[in-house]
């Protein structure tokens, strides 16, 4: 089955830095990969996602980068800000016709002020 | 409408007693999950519902027992439940896309 493995679980910055969460993948068959907010007490919220056919995908401070080959995905988060503190999950669909995310164990950013 | 709710928001409940979760969505999707969360850890699969069938079990004790009712209301039937099954319960659905959506959990303790 597909395994995923997110570094780091821990992630202090400031204000206005750049904050990167990486993934990797274990299924080359895997071709979905969402990304989830989790502020404390509340849902997942699917914040950004990427498809294998597609190598970078950005939605205004946040960015998404693949690479199928080395079977690595990264989220990019620019001018961080304290609202964006939360626990981020990423995920890869299991396998081809399966619609079941394997997750991340997630990494709790804290964005100091 | 893009919204998945779930009832009640906190369930605290005995080991000898029965209770029930619930899910609805009004997006017309026809798969439905549950989840379980515990503190500061990724979502587990437990359940997943595929056009009202119950289509996967990821080996869930038998003291959890789901529902499908209908394609908008996904229930979660608990009896007997042990002290660790204290958990937060997420509902999901999805439609015709990968896209997950989340409802705002049930928060379980089992005293």
């Amino acid at each position: 089955g597909e395994n995923v493995e997110q570094h780091p679980s821990t992630l202090s910055v400031q204000e206005g830095d750049s904050a990167v969460i990486k993934c990797t993948y274990s299924d080359s068959a895997s071709n979905y990969f969402p990304w989830y907010k989790q502020e404390l007490g509340k849902r997942p919220q699917l914040i950004i996602d990427i498809r294998s056919n597609v190598g970078e995908k950005k939605d205004q401070r946040i960015a998404v980068t693949l690479n199928k080959t080395a079977k690595h995905f990264s989220l990019h988060i620019t001018e961080t800000q304290p609202e964006d503190s939360a626990v981020y999950f990423c995920a890869a669909r299991r396998a081809r016709g399966s619609y079941i995310p394997t997750f991340g164990r997630g990494t709790s950013l804290i964005v100091h002020p | 409408d893009t919204e998945v709710t779930q009832t009640p928001k906190h369930l605290v409940m005995g080991m000898t007693n029965k209770k029930s979760l619930k899910c609805e969505q009004h997006m017309g999707h026809r798969a439905m999950y549950w989840y379980k969360q515990k503190a500061k850890k990724p979502p587990e699969l437990m359940f997943v519902y595929s056009y009202e069938k119950l289509s996967i079990n990821e080996s869930v004790p038998s003291r959890f027992s789901p529902e499908c009712p209908n394609s908008s209301l996904l229930n979660l039937h608990l009896h007997a439940l042990q002290p660790e099954d204290s958990a937060l319960y997420l509902c999901a659905s999805r439609g015709t896309e990968e896209t997950q959506y989340f409802g705002p959990g049930t928060r379980l303790l089992v005293l």
